[in-house]
């Protein structure tokens, strides 16, 4: 079967210093992940995913992310945090067994501090 | 373009109402879904449509009507709803019909639905 979890309900940063959203994974086969963000009252935007090849992933807005198989990891980085990027953060993961299903993380919300 | 439009952006209805979400994309895909979203939650699959067809229906009660007229349109009929129904309904759609583990999503703005 396959999950995620988001350790963390709410990250809270300054503005100006690296973030990190933390997230760990199970699945039956190979992971593929992804990382989307919620703004309030918004639709899921993507940001990035990991299918295969370098561990490190770059997506929008100057995200990325390390997959880490051995510890079943992908968490969420930025050097540098903007108040902007306060939102909703969602890992979500699906393995190859194919089929339409994502299962998201429980999110959580990042509180970027000016 | 990676937009998927959703119509209407807030809704409030009494529970003998019927009504109508809509859900738009005009990127090809051939994979559509709808999803209920809860505050503060994750969203929830509801119903997947591949090739027009209804492929996943995750035992979602039968007053919500799924309907996918053409690959470009994905309508959710309401009828009949309960307060507990009020929620961001939201649609996505996918490039690769076969539903590819590797595929991306796109979301749409969602629906803010309010059940008197």
């Amino acid at each position: 079967a396959q999950s995620v979890a988001q350790p963390e309900d709410q990250v809270n940063v300054a503005e100006g210093n690296p973030l990190t959203v933390k997230c760990t994974y199970s699945v039956s086969g190979n992971p593929y992940l992804f990382w989307y963000v919620q703004y309030p009252n918004r639709g899921l935007q993507f940001l990035l995913k990991y299918i295969t090849g370098d561990n490190l992933v770059k997506g929008s807005y100057g995200f990325e992310a390390e997959f880490n198989k051995s510890q079943t990891s992908f968490h969420l980085k930025k050097p540098s945090a903007l108040v902007s990027d306060s939102a909703l953060y969602f890992c979500a993961v699906r393995d190859d067994t194919g089929g339409f299903k994502t299962i998201f993380g429980a999110g959580t919300r990042l509180f970027v501090k000016a | 373009d990676t937009e998927v439009t959703q119509t209407p952006k807030h809704l409030v209805m009494g529970m003998t109402n019927k009504k109508s979400l809509k859900c738009e994309q005009h990127m090809g895909h051939r994979a559509m879904y709808w999803y209920k979203q809860k505050a503060k939650k994750p969203p929830e699959l509801m119903f997947v449509y591949s090739y027009e067809k209804l492929s996943i229906n995750e035992s979602v009660p039968s007053r919500f009507s799924p309907e996918c007229p053409n690959s470009s349109l994905l309508n959710l009929h309401l009828h009949a709803l309960q307060p507990e129904d009020s929620a961001l309904y939201l649609c996505a759609s996918s490039q690769v019909p076969s539903g590819a583990s590797t595929d991306t999503q796109y979301f749409g703005p969602g629906t803010r639905l309010t059940v008197l």
